[in-house]
């Protein structure tokens, strides 16, 4: 079946504009994270949703960022008055059930670059 | 702070031979550890884990081995095989947090040379 999708694969915007970043997860699956990729670095965790509320925020660096899933189902990144430093892959992960031993699907990523 | 560290930047191993990942954490939280991993420009895809209450996990070539006592986990791949030249992530996750969210190591690039 169809896997992670996000929209779009490149994203190069000018410093202090507005990003949205778009993840459509697997069907059926309730659970959805937000990892940030920097450089030579690994996945770093954002933000984490149970069906529609953020269970956890506690990843998102500062208020420039916000993250909605108003139906259970895509979720948007969003991503307020750009900063070079926010240059990275933002990747999405979705699971079917939020459980310690349960998988994290990741989709390709969208490679954001803040000129 | 690093919580889960992989000292290993990159790794070269011939065809056939066993190729060796390691991953160190300091969290003693930890007790679910996964392997992904990713080839370029695409998403990190899941490998193999393994429960804080095994010491050893098995899925064909890959195996992975975990030490509590010393935070230490690694993954066996043998035969390597050219395919498998990839990015490998070394992942922990703590039950108690409720998100389950993984906390990632750097990554070792392992190159499997034909």
């Amino acid at each position: 079946g169809a896997g992670v999708s996000q929209t779009p694969s490149n994203k190069v915007t000018e410093k202090g504009k507005y990003v949205e970043l778009r993840c459509d997860p697997i069907s059926g699956h309730t659970a959805l994270y937000w990892y940030r990729q920097s450089l030579g670095q690994g996945p770093e965790f954002l933000i984490y949703f149970q069906g529609t509320g953020a269970a956890d925020d506690s990843g998102l660096p500062n208020d420039r960022f916000f993250a909605v899933r108003p139906e259970g189902s895509v979720s948007t990144l969003k991503i307020q008055r750009t900063e070079r430093g926010d240059s990275a892959v933002y990747l999405c992960a979705s699971q079917e059930i939020a459980g310690p031993t349960d998988t994290q699907y990741f989709g390709p990523g969208t490679r954001l670059t803040v000129l | 702070d690093q919580q889960v560290k992989q000292n290993s930047p990159s790794l070269s191993v011939q065809e056939g031979r066993i190729s060796i990942l390691n991953c160190d954490y300091t969290n003693s939280m930890f007790d679910y550890f996964l392997w992904y991993k990713k080839y370029p420009a695409e998403g990190p895809t899941f490998l193999i884990s393994i429960s804080s209450i095994k010491d050893k996990n098995e899925d064909g070539r890959f195996t992975v081995f975990l030490n509590k006592s010393a935070k230490h986990l690694s993954l066996h791949i043998v035969p390597s095989q050219p395919g498998d030249s990839a990015v490998y992530f070394c992942a922990a996750r703590s039950s108690g947090a409720g998100s389950y969210q993984l906390t990632f190591g750097k990554g070792t690039k392992l190159s499997v040379i034909p």
